[in-house]
């Protein structure tokens, strides 16, 4: 695609209730970020992806939090049995290229998570 | 671990310069990259400094000074639209692409 898109771009829940946000990255990129960002804070980094894999998830707060990338390209990251420390902005990013060069990422408009 | 500081907020006016410092605490890491983020918007990539020096793009510069600890991010002939929050990172060594992100400066430009 053009850009990364997320969807949805808002999501309000109740406390308890599980949550599936999407990903999708530019088509040619090979690895994918997930980012958590607090109101008037940088991202925060929750894990990342170079096409299936998932070499780091060492930034997802809890075992309740999940990112998948099956088949490389389309990601999902789940929360289940959400809480209101939850609520975020989460942020996709990708990048072309795989390993410890530090490309530019793309990042997508993000989803609003509001647990009540 | 490791940390980033930037000062939070930093004000100047229309086609004035303005520097953006950004000061880290961590060994080993690959460069300094600049982002932009306006205001319900997403960060947007500025410029990366891999080694020790200046970078210049347009009306923004990037520095990187690894013996002591510190980069800026340089903006000249400041606009309006130039008013967003500015965020330094690292990606640090042996840690995959595991990115690490400043708390970030609100630039604000005035009239």
């Amino acid at each position: 695609g053009a850009g990364v898109s997320q969807s949805p771009r808002y999501k309000v829940t109740k406390r308890g209730q599980d949550v599936t946000l999407r990903c999708d990255p530019i088509s040619s990129h090979a690895t994918l970020y997930w980012y958590q960002q607090a109101l008037g804070q940088g991202p925060e980094f929750l894990t990342y992806f170079n096409y299936e894999a998932q070499p780091d998830k060492s930034g997802l707060p809890s075992d309740r939090f999940s990112a998948e990338r099956p088949e490389g390209s389309i990601s999902t990251l789940t929360i289940q049995r959400t809480e209101q420390r939850d609520s975020a902005m989460y942020r996709c990013a990708s990048s072309l290229g795989v390993g410890t060069s530090q490309e530019t990422q793309y990042f997508g408009p993000g989803t609003r998570l509001l647990v009540l | 671990g490791q940390s980033l500081e930037q000062p939070s907020e930093v004000t100047a006016v229309e086609g004035a310069i303005v520097q953006i410092n950004c000061t880290y605490q961590t060994s080993g890491f690959y460069g300094l990259s600049w982002y932009q983020q306006h205001d319900g918007g997403a960060p947007t990539f500025l410029s990366y400094n891999a080694l020790d020096g200046l970078e210049e793009t347009g009306r923004f510069s990037s520095f990187l000074s690894r013996s002591d600890s510190y980069g800026y991010l340089l903006l000249q002939e400041l606009q309006m639209k130039d008013s967003a929050s500015y965020f330094c990172a690292v990606l640090k060594k042996g840690y995959g692409q595991n990115f690490v992100f400043g708390p970030g400066t609100r630039l604000s430009v005035l009239p």
